[in-house]
This record gives C-alpha cells, sequence and structure tokens, in this order.
C-alpha cells in the first residue's frame, strides 16, 4: 500500500459544479496536510495548509482533514474553467526533514 | 507566499552535452532547497536535498555524478545534468522551504525547467 492514494482522474465537471479531491494516507505519524495546485508545464502552487482535523477555509477552497479516518479532501465551490489543473496532496510528518509524500495528482477539467 | 525562481524554464540540448538549472529563492534564505524530476501524468519524484554549503543527498537510484547539484549560497542552488542522455529529458523543479511568514516549513517551488536531449 503506497502511503498516500490519490486518485489520478480525470475528474470532469461543468463551470459552476462543486468538486471534491481526496486522498488517503496510511502513515498516522502524517500531521501537515497540503494541497497544491499544478498546471500544464508549470511548478506546484500551495493552495492550502492546515495542521489539524477539521475545516480550513480560503475563498472558494476548503480542506477537510478526518485524522481518525486518514482521509484529506479539498473542496472547491462553484468551480472556473481556470482551475483547471492536477490537484496534488501532499502529506508530512513533524519536523524531521520536512519532505512530504506527494500522492500522484488528479487532473481536474472544469468545462465551460 | 514564498517566491521561488528557476531558470531557464526550457532547454534543448544535444545528447552528451551538459545542462545547468538554477534555483533561487527570491525573498527568503533557503537553507535546504530540493530537486524533483516528474514524468508526464506522474507524481513528483524527489532526486536529492540540497544543503547550503555541504553535499547534496541523493535518493535511492539517482545517479551523483549524472545529476550534479551545488548550494553555494542560502538563495541559490544549481542541477547540473552532466553528458544528458535522451532518456534524461524531463521536466525539472526546485523547492525550498520557508519557515518565513507563518510558514512551517511548506514546500515552495519553482517554475519547473523542461529539458529535451536531441
Amino acid at each position: 500500500q503506497k502511503e498516500v492514494e490519490q486518485d489520478p482522474g480525470p475528474l470532469s465537471v461543468p463551470e459552476g459544479a462543486i468538486v471534491s479531491l481526496n486522498c488517503t494516507y496510511s502513515n498516522s505519524a502524517f500531521q501537515y496536510f497540503m494541497w497544491y495546485r499544478q498546471y500544464s508545464r508549470k511548478g506546484p502552487e500551495l493552495l492550502m495548509y492546515t495542521y489539524s482535523s477539521g475545516n480550513k477555509e480560503d475563498g472558494r477552497f476548503t480542506a477537510q482533514v478526518d485524522k481518525s479516518s486518514k482521509y484529506i479532501s479539498l473542496f472547491i465551490r462553484d468551480s472556473q474553467p481556470s482551475d483547471s489543473a492536477t490537484y496534488l496532496c501532499a502529506i508530512r510528518a513533524s519536523g524531521g526533514s520536512y519532505i512530504p509524500t506527494f500522492g500522484r495528482g488528479t487532473s481536474l477539467i472544469v468545462h465551460p | 507566499g514564498a517566491v521561488v525562481s528557476q531558470h531557464p524554464s526550457w532547454v534543448i540540448c544535444k545528447s552528451g552535452t551538459s545542462v545547468k538549472i538554477e534555483c533561487r529563492s527570491l525573498d527568503f534564505q533557503a537553507t535546504t532547497m530540493f530537486w524533483y524530476r516528474q514524468f508526464p501524468k506522474q507524481s513528483l519524484m524527489l532526486m536529492a536535498t540540497s544543503n547550503e554549503g555541504s553535499k547534496a543527498t541523493y535518493e535511492q537510484g539517482v545517479e551523483k555524478d549524472k545529476f550534479l547539484i551545488n548550494h553555494a549560497s542560502l538563495t541559490l542552488s544549481t542541477l547540473t545534468v552532466t553528458s544528458a542522455h535522451p532518456e534524461d529529458s524531463s521536466f525539472y523543479i526546485c523547492s525550498a522551504r520557508s519557515l518565513a511568514g507563518g510558514y512551517s516549513g511548506e514546500l515552495f517551488f519553482g517554475e519547473g525547467s523542461r529539458l529535451t536531449v536531441l
């Protein structure tokens, strides 16, 4: 079992839809949870990060962490064509090398 | 957020030549930078950890003599692909972790460098 599992998609939704992106992880030592957005031929951009269970909201984006289930989610409200990208979850333990373990990314397509 | 700049964004070279990619942290100091490689539709593969003033730490399976890393200052790390071959063609991305601005060591990535070896 991989440490971080993420469905690669692609996930295709109409503009305005609510998008749910998910990752599961196996290592209970993971304490820090990040979501990166990567446009084609570009480096990943840090979108959201959180250190605790529960929800964190930033504009149209909500990151949700359930440590008991080892499950994290990113919700995008009112999705736009400009949200079309690959979304990677990244998870790491506290301290140490700070090197996160990345999911393989989910490709999202928002069509007008 | 913290800004990491990478140059060049794309490069084409002949087989057997060497290519240098630069990674700079623009608004923060980075004692540690990371070099990743990404194949199409694949996730990021960590190649090595670049430490300022000391030798880089390479991941298993990554050739040290093929991928030379130098981290001479707190804001600059370079990756040199030596004697490049077509199988080295890939998307190379650097990153640095920021402890400034309220971040707790999250990684910030450069724009990536696409290498094509003919």
